[in-house]
């Protein structure tokens, strides 16, 4: 069965840094475009960051743009999403999902928690 | 930015057919997906590019887009279909989500 499956959530203080990652399994991840959305709790889905399958394309929204950055290693299908400057409201399960602009999230991990406080 | 809206909730009974749309600025020049997650889980793409369904979904699932409104139906809902529904669509190089609405299946 394809699988993604996100790490390194956790609680982090306000202003700090923390990276994600997106471990791809069962699945030519190479040819994937991979984005990252987030849902704070209780609340609904939030598109984050997309990023090509060759890593040349990448995309934020608004609400991290300067702030996160979006990277792949295909030799370890492998995804990455560095936050920086972290705020209370980035507090969230974050999931990874593969997907194309114009395109549907067709395959989602399981997310990880991310926690901002002080 | 774009924006899509959903009601909040959609009560439906057993067996009845639900019908959740999704509204948007000319959303019907867009593709819409559909994404059902249910309570403590990931979400699932049930309906893509307006009216497909991904294979495992179940039939009863079906999906229409046109002017500014995609519509996601389920005929004869079963007491599984109850959970959040988002619907999605891209502008410019980013993906919005719509609010989400809660089926309620009484």
């Amino acid at each position: 069965e394809v699988q993604l499956l996100e790490s390194g959530g956790g609680l982090v203080q306000p202003g700090k840094s923390l990276r994600l990652s997106c471990a791809a399994s069962r699945f030519s991840f190479s040819n994937y475009s991979v984005n990252w959305v987030r849902q704070a709790p209780g609340k609904g889905l939030e598109w984050v960051s997309f990023i090509s399958s060759s890593g040349t394309y990448k995309y934020y929204a608004d609400s991290v743009k300067g702030r996160f950055t979006i990277s792949r290693d295909n030799s370890k299908n492998s995804l990455y999403l560095q936050m920086n400057s972290l705020r209370a409201e980035d507090t969230a399960v974050y999931f990874c999902a593969t997907g194309s602009v114009d395109d549907a999230f067709d395959i989602w991990g399981q997310g990880t928690m991310l926690t901002v406080s002080s | 930015s774009y924006e899509l809206a959903q009601p909040p909730s959609v009560s439906v009974s057993p067996g009845q057919t639900a019908s959740i749309t999704c509204s948007g600025f000319k959303l019907g020049d867009r593709y819409a997906s559909w994404y059902q997650q249910r309570p403590g889980q990931s979400p699932v793409l049930v309906i893509h590019q307006d009216t497909k369904r991904p294979s495992g979904i179940p039939e009863r699932f079906s999906g229409s887009n046109s002017g500014n409104t995609a519509t996601l139906t389920i005929s004869g809902t079963q007491a599984t279909d109850e959970a959040d529904y988002f619907c999605q669509a891209w502008d410019r190089s980013m993906a919005v989500f719509g609010g989400g609405t809660k089926l309620t299946v009484l």
